[in-house]
């Protein structure tokens, strides 16, 4: 069936540094690949999302990419700020048995200090 | 459009009762969804409606749990005779039929005691 894999975190970086969170994953087809941010206590915000091939999708800095050859849709910012600290998940959604369903990785926390 | 609401948002509750959550969706959107969400993992998919129609159950949905949106618009998601194991965020999201992206309400944060 349809899976995301995420890299596991804690991912702690010093402001102005590089993230990159890897997320691959496994789908018959074009799904929809999805960013989407949570801050604590809260539920999911859209990052980002690329409904097809080759698509870049970008939100406040954020980019990802969505690599069809690699089924990859890694996500980087070029300098984290400290109110980026949140946990990260990777989504797609493809059409299966009729219905439309959104399939999540089990989230990055990233921790970015001062 | 303010977005996805969900009420409560927190719920603390005493173990073999029944609770009862509401989801307001985004007016003009056909889909919705509920997902359960515990501790350090990402939202697992419990139930959609398109319109009013429940098209699909997760494994996860208990017979102890139901849900409705009547009319095609809010939905309630209720929780018989809940267990410890209940305890986690329930999510509500919307989309639209033709659209790509879901959006998610705040959740509401069910504690079983």
């Amino acid at each position: 069936g349809n899976s995301v894999t995420q890299m596991e975190g804690p991912v702690t970086l010093s402001e102005e540094a590089f993230l990159t969170i890897n997320c691959t994953y496994t789908a018959t087809g074009y799904p929809s690949l999805f960013w989407y941010v949570q801050y604590p206590g809260e539920g999911l915000q859209l990052l980002l999302k690329a409904t097809k091939a080759d698509d870049k999708g970008s939100n406040k800095g954020f980019e990802a990419t969505y690599r069809k050859e690699t089924t990859s849709f890694h996500l980087e910012k070029g300098s984290v700020q400290v109110s980026d600290s949140a946990v990260y998940f990777c989504a797609l959604s493809q059409r299966t048995s009729g219905t439309y369903k959104y399939i999540f990785g089990t989230g990055t926390r990233l921790k970015v200090l001062a | 459009d303010t977005g996805v609401s969900q009420n409560p948002r927190h719920k603390i509750t005493k173990r073999g009762q029944n609770v009862t959550f509401r989801c307001d969706p985004i007016s003009e959107h056909n889909r919705l969804y509920w997902y359960r969400q515990t501790l350090g993992q990402g939202p697992e998919f419990l139930t959609y409606f398109q319109n009013e129609a429940q098209l699909e159950k997760s494994r996860l949905l208990s017979d102890r749990f139901s849900a409705e949106r009547p009319k095609g618009s809010f939905s309630t998601l209720e929780i018989q005779r809940t267990e410890q194991g209940d305890s986690a965020m329930y999510l509500c999201a919307s989309s639209l039929d033709t659209g790509a992206e879901a959006f998610f309400g705040q959740g509401t944060r069910l504690t079983v005691v």
